[in-house]
């Protein structure tokens, strides 16, 4: 699977739209970009994911950059209860398990 | 929609004592898999099921690690004998499929301690 980097940290004021970056410079044409957060005390919750377009749901949205080498998940008005460890990962098929990094911390302030 | 449900959600228990750990994957899902996070490792995928059979085990530590699904609502993971550094949460995730499109969705796990 491809390497991923992220921020070890990052804030955000409560209200404010979170964007958290991730760079997949050596992803391959079939592999997706998953993004995971994990709360404190609980199992990683899944948000969003995507091959090239950009994505949207009800959580968050996907940007992933046109050459694939970057995306960012945008949150659009944080709350508090968004501070947790985001994971990105590029997922490849017939790699079934997912491979998490050390992931961004995402403190969101009041 | 009830998620993946795991239990016990803590365990204590002595050296050498069996644990069983259980999970009841989403309903409808076809894919299963248990994975375990340490501080120093991380999130590690120990072994998944496709249709109740297992695929890959490749990620279970030792043969004192086993793992079961005897149908498409539960599977176990069991540990005999214990040791302490089976300490650490275990997840147990599910997803419709294997297919790399298909999100797979964790329980909140179950921290394991062995004094």
């Amino acid at each position: 699977d491809a390497k991923t980097t992220q921020p070890p940290s990052m804030d955000c004021a409560e209200g404010r739209a979170a964007n958290l970056p991730c760079n997949h410079s050596t992803i391959s044409g079939n592999e997706y970009v998953y993004w995971y957060r994990q709360i404190h005390s609980q199992g990683p919750q899944y948000i969003i994911h995507g091959l090239k377009n950009n994505e949207t749901n009800e959580m968050a949205s996907l940007i992933i950059t046109e050459d694939r080498k970057s995306s960012t998940l945008i949150l659009p008005h944080a709350t508090l209860r968004d501070t947790a460890v985001y994971y990105c990962i590029v997922r490849v098929a017939g790699a079934d398990g997912l491979t998490f990094g050390k992931g961004t911390h995402l403190i969101i302030q009041p | 929609d009830a998620g993946v449900i795991q239990s016990p959600r803590h365990e204590v228990t002595e050296m050498g004592q069996e644990v069983t750990l259980r999970c009841k994957p989403i309903s409808g899902h076809n894919s299963l898999f248990w994975y375990r996070q340490t501080m120093m490792r991380g999130l590690e995928l120990l072994i998944y099921f496709n249709n109740n059979v297992p695929i890959d085990d490749s990620g279970m530590p030792e043969d004192r690690f086993s793992a079961k699904m005897p149908n498409a609502s539960f599977s176990t993971l069991k540990i005999q004998p214990s040791e302490p550094r089976d300490s650490a949460v275990y997840f147990c995730a599910s997803s419709l499929s294997t297919g790399v499109n298909q999100p797979q969705h964790f329980g909140d796990g179950t921290r394991l301690s062995i004094l």
